[in-house]
């Protein structure tokens, strides 16, 4: 039972390089999202979607994209890394009317 | 604005005293709240929560206690095992889906 999948587990970028980070659920859960987590700041939405097809920004958004490709997949796109952009980054999923989020083991990213 | 504070960074316990993990929030219209448990290189898992019509909710030895009038809540672990030793995040559940996080509280139980 994988749950949430993230990968890759680690990345380091140096500045102005692109990336992909995946996420994929096997819950059949309607709403995904994409937290990053910084030291003193705890965790902070970057995008969520709410269902397959729709997606939102968060409370972060600047210097991402998201794609919801499917109900399984949602996926966060960093155009154009900086440092600032140095941070784990967690996926979650959850039901539709469900107060419980179930989250990715993390990918750490360092922007150099 | 953080909509949700954890103000103690860190806390330390003996092994089979009680720990208290406090959380303050700022919007009275937040009516679900969460506490995530943390162990290091893996994701944050889902603890125990507590919906507003309530003002206590336990499981085992884990009881967290909600104060709307002070829009405060707190965890209890009675009594604390080294295997607690994690960071703990406090959550809201907001408007729009989305959950608000603290910064969390890293948590060590002293054997």
């Amino acid at each position: 039972n994988a749950g949430v999948t993230q990968t890759p587990k680690f990345q380091v970028l140096k500045t102005g390089q692109s990336m992909t980070l995946q996420c994929a659920q096997d819950m059949n859960h309607n709403s995904m999202y994409w937290y990053r987590q910084d030291p003193g700041m705890g965790l902070r939405l970057i995008y969520y979607s709410a269902s397959e097809g729709t997606t939102d920004k968060g409370e972060v958004p600047n210097g991402y994209n998201v794609s919801r490709l499917n109900k399984r997949e949602f996926s966060l796109r960093l155009e154009s890394a900086a440092p600032s952009q140095t941070s784990v980054y967690f996926c979650a999923s959850s039901e539709s009317g469900s107060r419980r989020l179930f989250f990715g083991s993390g990918t750490q990213l360092s922007v150099l | 604005d953080q909509q949700v504070k954890q103000n103690s960074p860190s806390l330390s316990v003996q092994e089979g005293r009680i720990s208290i993990l406090n959380c303050d929030y700022t919007n009275s219209m937040f009516d679900y709240f969460l506490w995530y448990k943390k162990y290091p290189a893996e994701g944050p898992t889902f603890l125990i929560s507590i919906s507003s019509i309530k003002d206590k909710n336990e499981d085992g030895r884990f009881t967290v206690f909600l104060n709307k009038s002070a829009k405060h809540l707190s965890l209890h672990i009675v009594p604390s095992q080294p295997g607690d030793s994690a960071v703990y995040f406090c959550a809201v559940f907001g408007s729009g889906n989305q959950f608000y996080f603290g910064t969390g509280t890293s948590l060590t139980v002293i054997p």
